[in-house]
C-alpha cells in the first residue's frame, strides 16, 4: 500500500514555542491530505482539510492560527503548533489520499508534549 | 450527517476463536465504508474497504467485514484470532465523493488472549 511519513516522531518542548510537523506521501501524489489529533483511548478528531496549493479547511473549534496548516506541494503538508501550551499535548496524525480519493492512508503519528 | 457506531469499547476473545468487532453507520447517499487497525503508539493501518460491489470484503491479515444495507452495518470479523490481532479497531465512512474526510467510530479494543 501506499506510504506516508511523519517527522518528527516524538517531540518535546517548552510552552510558548511553535512545533513543525511534516507529512509526507512517499510513493503517491496526495492531492488531499488531513490532519487529525487524537487523544488517549480514544478516536481521531479531524483537525483540517488541505488540498495541494490552497488554503486548508478547519474543522468548527479548531484554532486556524494556531495550527498553521500549509500544503505546497503533492507530497509535503506541514502542521504548526504556534505558541504551543500543555493543553496542545496529544498525538497528531496525518492522512493522505490521491486524486481518486478512494483510501486515506496514515502517517504513523507525532507525539507532542509540551512542557 | 456522517455518523459511525462502535457499540463495543472492548471485544474479548480467546486465540483460534472467531471475531466480530461492529459497526453501524449513518450517510447520506451511498456510503464508503473503512476499517482501520491502531497499535499503540502507531498510525492507522489500513485494512479493509467497501466502495460498491460484493457485500463480503476481505481484506489483510484474514480479515473480512459484511457490508449489510439494510442494518446499515459493516462489521468486521475473522474466523480464527490470533493474539497479535490485539490493537485498538476503527470503522470509518465517507461520503461518495473524492477528498472528503473519513468520520471515524470511537474505536473498540480488542483483546484476544492465549
Amino acid at each position: 500500500g501506499a506510504v506516508v511519513s511523519q517527522h518528527p516522531s516524538r517531540v518535546i518542548c517548552k510552552s510558548g514555542t511553535s512545533v513543525k510537523i511534516e507529512c509526507r506521501s512517499l510513493d503517491f501524489q496526495a492531492t488531499t491530505m488531513f490532519w487529525y489529533r487524537q487523544f488517549p483511548k480514544k478516536s481521531l478528531m479531524l483537525m483540517a482539510t488541505s488540498n495541494e496549493g490552497s488554503k486548508a479547511t478547519y474543522e468548527q473549534g479548531v484554532e486556524k492560527d494556531k495550527f498553521l496548516i500549509n500544503h505546497a506541494s503533492l507530497t509535503l503538508s506541514t502542521l504548526t503548533v504556534t505558541s504551543a501550551h500543555p493543553e496542545d499535548s496529544s498525538f497528531y496524525i496525518c492522512s493522505a489520499s490521491g486524486p481518486m480519493g478512494e483510501t486515506q492512508y496514515f502517517g504513523p503519528g507525532t507525539r507532542l508534549l509540551v512542557l | 450527517a456522517q455518523s459511525v457506531a462502535q457499540p463495543e469499547d472492548q471485544v474479548n476473545v480467546a486465540e483460534g476463536n472467531p471475531l466480530t468487532v461492529k459497526c453501524t453507520y449513518s450517510v447520506s447517499g451511498n456510503p464508503y465504508l473503512f476499517w482501520y487497525v491502531q497499535y499503540p503508539n502507531r498510525g492507522l493501518q489500513f485494512l479493509l474497504k467497501y466502495i460498491t460491489g460484493d457485500n463480503l470484503v476481505k481484506g489483510s491479515y484474514g480479515f473480512e467485514a459484511e457490508f449489510n444495507k439494510s442494518q446499515t452495518s459493516f462489521h468486521l470479523k475473522k474466523p480464527s484470532a490470533l493474539v497479535s490481532d490485539s490493537a485498538l479497531y476503527f470503522c470509518a465512512v465517507r461520503r461518495n465523493q473524492a477528498g472528503t474526510a473519513l468520520i471515524f467510530g470511537k474505536g473498540t479494543t480488542l483483546s484476544v488472549s492465549s
